[in-house]
């Protein structure tokens, strides 16, 4: 189980406005970082699944970049809807195939 | 199923009870996941099958806790003796095959009280 910190906790967003927000974890004995969405009473959704160093991916106005060498990886959201509301979890797997979550990031987004 | 079912979706139990927790993961699915998450933390794991057999329990937190999946299909996480403690959701994943390209498909979980 990989030690896994996102920041910020929570953040308010301005409907229109972009906002990022970042997953830290151990650059080794890491496999892929995984991005899931879970808004209130749903599924958590996968976003992302990232293999290698410096993937950048993009499903509609939400991105994420990887680094591997450094432990890190961001998450944008352009142009902000109030259906973008949600907690942001992100997730390495590491050599022990194991998924370890961070607490996530929970963006609300005013209209 | 197009997606992964968990039920009950909500369960309220009184300390001491005997639970049942059940996840109907996407047919063809070979590996099936069981998650924990107390209030305010990420998903802890608990448990990971490959077909029918408990690859990996090492994340169960003690023997009170115990997961079957006899047709390779359908899980039951099961919970003896409830404590307060044991209260968080549960949340079950499925995916194709366990790798560093697979993605999970989660159930919407079950919210248990312990009482």
């Amino acid at each position: 189980i990989l030690n896994v910190e996102q920041s910020p906790q929570s953040l308010h967003v301005q409907e229109g406005d972009s906002t990022n927000f970042t997953c830290s974890f151990p650059s080794s004995n890491f496999y892929a970082l995984h991005w899931y969405r879970w808004e209130t009473a749903k599924s958590p959704e996968a976003l992302f699944v990232m293999t290698l160093n410096g993937d950048e991916k993009k499903k509609g106005r939400i991105s994420a970049t990887l680094n591997t060498k450094e432990g890190y990886s961001y998450l944008y959201i352009k142009g902000s809807q109030p259906e973008d509301s949600a907690t942001y979890l992100c997730a390495p797997l590491g050599n022990d195939y194991k998924l370890s979550f961070g607490a996530g990031t929970t963006v609300t987004v005013r209209a | 199923g197009a997606g992964v079912s968990q039920t009950p979706s909500n369960k309220v139990t009184e300390k001491g009870k005997y639970v049942e927790l059940r996840c109907d993961p996407i047919s063809g699915h070979t590996a099936l996941y069981w998650y924990r998450q107390s209030l305010g933390q990420g998903p802890e794991f608990l448990i990971y099958f490959q077909g029918t057999g408990a690859a990996d329990d090492s994340g169960l937190p003690n023997d009170r806790f115990f997961a079957v999946r006899p047709e390779g299909s359908v899980s039951t996480l099961k919970i003896q003796r409830t404590e307060r403690g044991d209260s968080a959701v549960y949340l079950c994943a499925s995916s194709r095959d366990r790798g560093p390209g697979y993605g999970y498909t989660f159930g919407s979980g079950t919210r248990l009280t312990v009482v």
